[in-house]
């Protein structure tokens, strides 16, 4: 079955650092593939999607790009702030139900 | 837009009672909305996708009697956790998917329910 596989957390930052947060997926067909965001005490956001391949979703300063033939979808930014402090989930979407499957989720900590 | 409200955002009951949780897509609708749980530090995990006027499907594994899903208009889904125990004390979330959009969902804030 289709799966999402991230890299574990917590990740601790520096101000102003390079972010990389990794993730991989196992699906039949072309998934679309995201990345959620979720703020302390808040709902899931949608960060950024690509819906096929070599695809580059972006926002926020933050990138991924869907690479099929890695089966990853890379979550990345050039210079993180304190306030993106927060957890970090990929996930994918595919098939008839298109039903969204998540990743264990990546705790991101950004320290001034 | 595309805002998604839960109510309650947190609520404590007692072994063998039931709970109800709301679920409204504020300004948009829904004919489908999903329900997931999420246990500390650990993923989503969706329990069931409730379509509006039709039965819930639920995930393999979830008790379709303990977790009753009614979908009765576009804009609001309830779960009710019916006698509930101390191992279904979660964080419950709510998601809807615009109608004409294919894929994305908006999620809701979430219900923190404590079982004691």
């Amino acid at each position: 079955g289709n799966s999402v596989t991230q890299m574990e957390g917590p990740v601790t930052l520096s101000e102003e650092a390079f972010l990389t947060i990794n993730c991989t997926y196992t699906a039949t067909g072309y998934p679309s593939l995201f990345w959620y965001v979720q703020y302390p005490g808040e709902g899931l956001q949608l960060l950024l999607k690509a819906t096929k391949a070599d695809d580059k979703g972006s926002n926020k300063g933050f990138e991924a790009t869907y690479r099929k033939e890695t089966t990853s979808f890379h979550l990345e930014k050039g210079s993180v702030q304190v306030s993106d402090s927060a957890v970090y989930f990929c996930a994918l979407s595919g098939g008839a139900t298109n039903k969204l499957i998540f990743g264990t989720g990546t705790l991101l900590a950004v320290q001034p | 837009g595309a805002v998604v409200s839960q109510h309650p955002s947190w609520v404590i009951c007692k072994s063998g009672t039931s709970v109800k949780i709301e679920c409204r897509s504020l300004d948009f609708q829904a004919t489908t909305m999903f329900w997931y749980r999420q246990f500390p530090k650990q993923s989503l995990m969706l329990m069931a996708t409730s379509n509006e006027g039709s039965k819930a499907t639920y995930e393999q594994g979830v008790e379709k009697d303990k977790f009753l899903i009614n979908h009765a208009s576009l804009t609001l889904s309830t779960l009710t956790v019916t006698s509930a125990h101390p191992e279904d004390s979660s964080f419950y979330i709510c998601s809807a998917r615009r109608d004409g959009n294919s894929y994305e969902q908006y999620f809701g804030p979430g219900t923190r329910l404590t079982v004691t």
